[in-house]
């Protein structure tokens, strides 16, 4: 079926550590995003890209990073200098160019500090 | 920002129609408005959008008044499973603008 993977669903860090977490869309989209929930709030936007080998930074950037080098894949590494990364993380793909169409979103990963 | 804005909360009893709002006062001539839900622990999903013309799909229906500064959201007959945070969200018309969230509407279906 078509759609977008995330993994894992849920993931543990310990401090200081880099962490990376894996979208990973076949819906032959050009452009995918990443984006933070934290409890009782709406979405926040990290990362989008809106084609491979190009990014742009959201709302709340630092301590986060990405690579887009392949159309499919859409990686977020949350790094040490991210001090409060505990949250659900959400990943989102749609179309390119002039389109209306929605984004679609995976299930999500939560991360949680050890 | 988000440049909408939604009620907190709602109720609605099961096998009635859920009327949710969202008022849009300043939304542009090539912004769309956009409708999604989230249930607990999962993803958002996408349920409908609009320009101007009223919408309708098997899921709800997507009132838009004329001078397009609110609209409502209707699910015909609400359900259990209905019960999520409903997002009210405008952008413009391109494939790859971010969704600017808010905190949405809790609508909780009442059996």
């Amino acid at each position: 079926d078509g759609g977008i993977t995330q993994s894992p669903k849920y993931l543990f860090r310990k401090e200081g550590q880099n962490v990376t977490l894996s979208c990973e869309q076949n819906l032959n989209h050009d452009a995918m995003y990443w984006y933070r929930q934290d409890p009782g709030q709406g979405l926040r936007l990290i990362y989008y890209s809106q084609i491979v080998n190009d990014f742009q930074k959201g709302d709340i950037a630092e301590g986060y990073s990405v690579s887009r080098e392949k159309k499919e894949s859409f990686p977020l590494t949350v790094t040490s200098a991210q001090k409060n990364p505990t949250a659900f993380y959400l990943c989102a793909s749609s179309m390119g160019g002039r389109s209306n169409q929605p984004q679609h979103f995976g299930d999500g990963t939560r991360l949680s500090i050890l | 920002d988000a440049k909408t804005t939604q009620p907190p909360s709602m109720d609605c009893a099961e096998g009635r129609a859920a009327n949710l709002p969202c008022n849009h006062s300043t939304i542009s001539g090539n912004e769309y408005v956009y409708w999604y839900r989230q249930i607990h622990s999962q993803g958002p999903q996408y349920i409908i959008h609009g320009l101007k013309n009223n919408e309708t799909n098997e899921m709800a229906s997507l009132i838009i008044t004329e001078d397009r500064k609110s609209s409502t959201l209707i699910l015909p007959h609400a359900t259990l499973r209905d019960t999520a945070v409903y997002y009210c969200i405008v952008r413009a018309y391109s494939g790859n603008t971010p969704l600017v969230f808010g905190k949405g509407t809790r609508l909780s279906v009442i059996a």
